[in-house]
């Protein structure tokens, strides 16, 4: 099983560049999320998604887009780029609606530069 | 507004002995609460998960408590191992839809 899949692993952009990160789970999950991870502040929720087509914001969402088309996909959208976005990002999915009495599953993570 | 705190500083202790993080959490009343383990270069891998009904969850070396008075939880490893040694996170879910995490606390097991 692949399980989450996250694309490109590393990025280097150029302040003002848009791009997106792209996020597919193979187990049918219904909930999927993204977070980053800067050092010492562990990770912060950006965008969820309970199912195909609603996504909902998490703890820091300004300046990133999410979609969720289909079940399998929940890809992370920059549309301009700023050095503050420099992180490691993570995608992450869990079998039901709500993440509470089950495991969430993490893909391998994409280090994102911005200079 | 809502607050989990994990130590920041890094433990340290020596192999075969228990080690024990702490997760604090305020203005929150989480249903779950979940402990990750993640190495370096590498995302979370879950670890175990505590009802706000239970007091002690077990798992092999692995035992976890949560005192939703106190508003904390106790992350034990006994008969701790080098292998042991990684960043550990704890996350709250209510029913918010929203699965929070602490900042973590590194372990480091000395041989």
């Amino acid at each position: 099983n692949a399980g989450v899949t996250q694309t490109p692993k590393f990025q280097v952009l150029k302040t003002g560049q848009s791009m997106t990160l792209q996020c597919a789970q193979d187990m049918n999950h219904e909930y999927m999320s993204w977070y980053r991870q800067d050092p010492g502040m562990g990770l912060r929720l950006i965008h969820y998604s309970v199912g195909a087509g609603i996504t909902d914001q998490g703890e820091v969402p300004n300046g990133y887009n999410v979609s969720r088309s289909t079940t399998e996909d929940f890809p992370l959208r920059l549309l301009s780029a700023a050095p503050s976005q420099t992180s490691v990002y993570f995608c992450a999915s869990s079998p039901f609606r709500v993440p509470m009495n089950t495991e969430a599953f993490f893909g391998q993570g994409t280090r994102l530069t911005v200079v | 507004s809502q607050k989990i705190e994990q130590n920041s500083e890094a433990l340290n202790i020596q192999e075969g002995k228990t080690a024990t993080l702490t997760c604090n959490y305020t203005n929150y009343s989480p249903a779950y609460l979940q402990w990750y383990r993640q190495d370096p270069g590498r995302g979370p891998v879950f670890l175990l998960l505590i009802r706000e009904n239970e007091k002690e969850k077990r798992k092999e070396r692995l035992k976890v408590t949560f005192d939703t008075t106190l508003k904390q939880s106790l992350f034990h490893i006994t008969a701790s191992q080098p292998a042991d040694s990684a960043t550990y996170l704890c996350a709250l879910a209510g029913n918010t839809g929203k699965l929070i995490f602490g900042q973590g606390t590194t372990l480091q097991v000395k041989p």
